[in-house]
């Protein structure tokens, strides 16, 4: 298994520029989850999906993200416009229903707003 | 507010000593807990988990020990290696809307292999 895997590993980007990060689950699983990580905050949930429809998005900050899955194998996380203050690595988790539901982790998206 | 935390941001010990790194946890309802290792530019990976039935569970290399009655986790690494350096996050897990389980996570813990 491949695992999560996210694109791209890095991203710098000007400040108002629309910023895409991509994420395919590990496959069978129906739990997807996006997290940003700061050194100020820490592991944040941003939002997750189950069976592609977003259950829970009360972490997204602000109305310029937004995140989609169209299909069982695909989840997009949008921030526009960009700012600085967006700078953070981006992890995408996903997990199989029932039992304890263990979240794996990809690699994470660094994303630098300039 | 309900919150997971860690008591120290970094531990340094020397290879093949034993680690010992600590988490404290305010939800009192917390039923389930998860240790995962982030290394350098990787994300979290799942190291051990234990549910609030249990007092301690075993892994290889590894422990986890739970105290509900002063909400405090402990992960032990036995013989420290060169390897297991990395940033170590406890995280609390409990069922959400939807019937996932949303993990809260600490602050993590920097531990660092000594020569």
């Amino acid at each position: 298994d491949a695992g999560v895997i996210q694109s791209p590993r890095h991203e710098v980007t000007e400040m108002g520029q629309e910023v895409t990060l991509r994420c395919k689950p590990i496959s069978g699983h129906d739990y997807l989850f996006w997290y940003r990580q700061t050194m100020m905050r820490g592991l944040e949930l941003l939002i997750y999906f189950n069976n592609n429809v977003p259950i829970d998005d009360s972490g997204m900050p602000e109305d310029r993200f937004s995140a989609k899955m169209p299909n069982a194998s695909f989840s997009t996380l949008k921030i526009q416009p960009s700012e600085p203050r967006d700078s953070a690595v981006y992890f995408c988790a996903s997990s199989l229903a029932g039992g304890k539901n263990i979240q794996y982790f990809g690699a994470g998206t660094r994303l630098s707003v300039l | 507010g309900e919150s997971v935390g860690l008591h120290l941001p970094t531990l340094s010990v020397q290879e093949g000593d034993n680690s010992i790194i600590n988490c404290a946890y305010s939800n009192s309802a917390s039923d389930y807990f998860i240790w995962y290792k982030q290394e350098s530019g990787k994300g979290p990976q799942f190291i051990i988990d234990i549910r609030s039935n249990m007092d301690k569970r075993q892994g290889q290399r590894v422990t986890v020990l739970l105290n509900k009655t002063v909400k405090h986790l402990s992960l032990q690494i036995a013989a420290t290696q060169p390897g297991d350096s990395a940033v170590y996050f406890c995280a609390e897990s409990r069922l959400s809307s939807g019937s996932a389980r949303q993990l809260t996570f600490g602050s993590g813990t920097q531990l660092t292999v000594l020569p």
